[in-house]
């Protein structure tokens, strides 16, 4: 059974600083790492993707990923109260080109002014 | 560019009664699409994907059913619905940028069962 992990939170962090979301994955297999941003109600909007380790930075976000460790992040810089939304981890394994991807549960962020 | 459009978005029905649930995909040709459902405090799962027409692969064994009677054409549904159908469905296809298959999601159907 292939796992995606997130703390599900909520995280709250006040506006201004950094938010920093985890996600571990069970399968040594996988080989692309999306996060998505899903406010209430609506449906999940790509916001970073990453298949390589290391970093990748774009805007206010940063996505880390270490494949020997299966862990990816999600950093947050200079969050704003509309970055309050449901974090959603997903991993696409290897051996198959169909988008199937896992996904966590997600890390419920808040945004404090 | 390429769009997605999934409608209802709001629904309520009686147990046992039939489900359908249409999504629809312009500006693209021989799309991945992608049946995901989402109930309350648990994560995406994926219940039904198509490589094309007719072309049905299910993840999960349930009581539901998608066909794909069109290219762009994707549609959910059931013959008698369960109060554990509730959920929020979501139809997504694939899409290719930098060398990477990356899932876009429709605007998804609240589906309430009573």
């Amino acid at each position: 059974q292939k796992e995606v992990e997130q703390n599900s939170g909520p995280l709250s962090v006040p506006e201004g600083a950094i938010a920093s979301l985890n996600c571990t994955y069970s399968d040594r297999g996988s080989q692309s790492f999306f996060w998505y941003r899903q406010y209430s109600g609506k449906s999940p909007e790509l916001i970073m993707f990453i298949y390589s380790n290391g970093d990748k930075e774009d805007g206010r976000f940063t996505a880390q990923l270490n494949k020997a460790s299966q862990y990816v992040s999600l950093l947050i810089r200079d969050s704003q109260p509309s970055d309050s939304a449901t974090y959603l981890c997903a991993v696409n394994s290897g051996g198959t080109s169909y988008g199937k991807l896992t996904f966590g549960q997600g890390t419920i962020l808040t945004v404090h002014p | 560019s390429q769009t997605i459009h999934q409608w209802p978005a709001t629904l309520v029905q009686p147990v046992g009664s039939p489900l359908s649930l249409e999504c629809t995909v312009e500006g693209t040709s021989n799309p991945n699409l992608y049946w995901y459902r989402q109930a309350a405090g648990r994560g995406l799962q994926l219940l039904f994907y198509s490589v094309g027409i007719g072309q049905i692969s299910s993840e999960v064994p349930q009581n539901l059913s998608a066909s794909r009677p069109q290219d762009r054409q994707f549609i959910l549904s059931s013959k008698k619905l369960l109060l554990s159908d509730s959920g929020f469905y979501l139809c997504a296809w694939k899409g290719m940028g930098t060398g990477v298959e990356k899932l876009f999601f429709g605007s998804g159907t609240q589906l309430s069962v009573l």
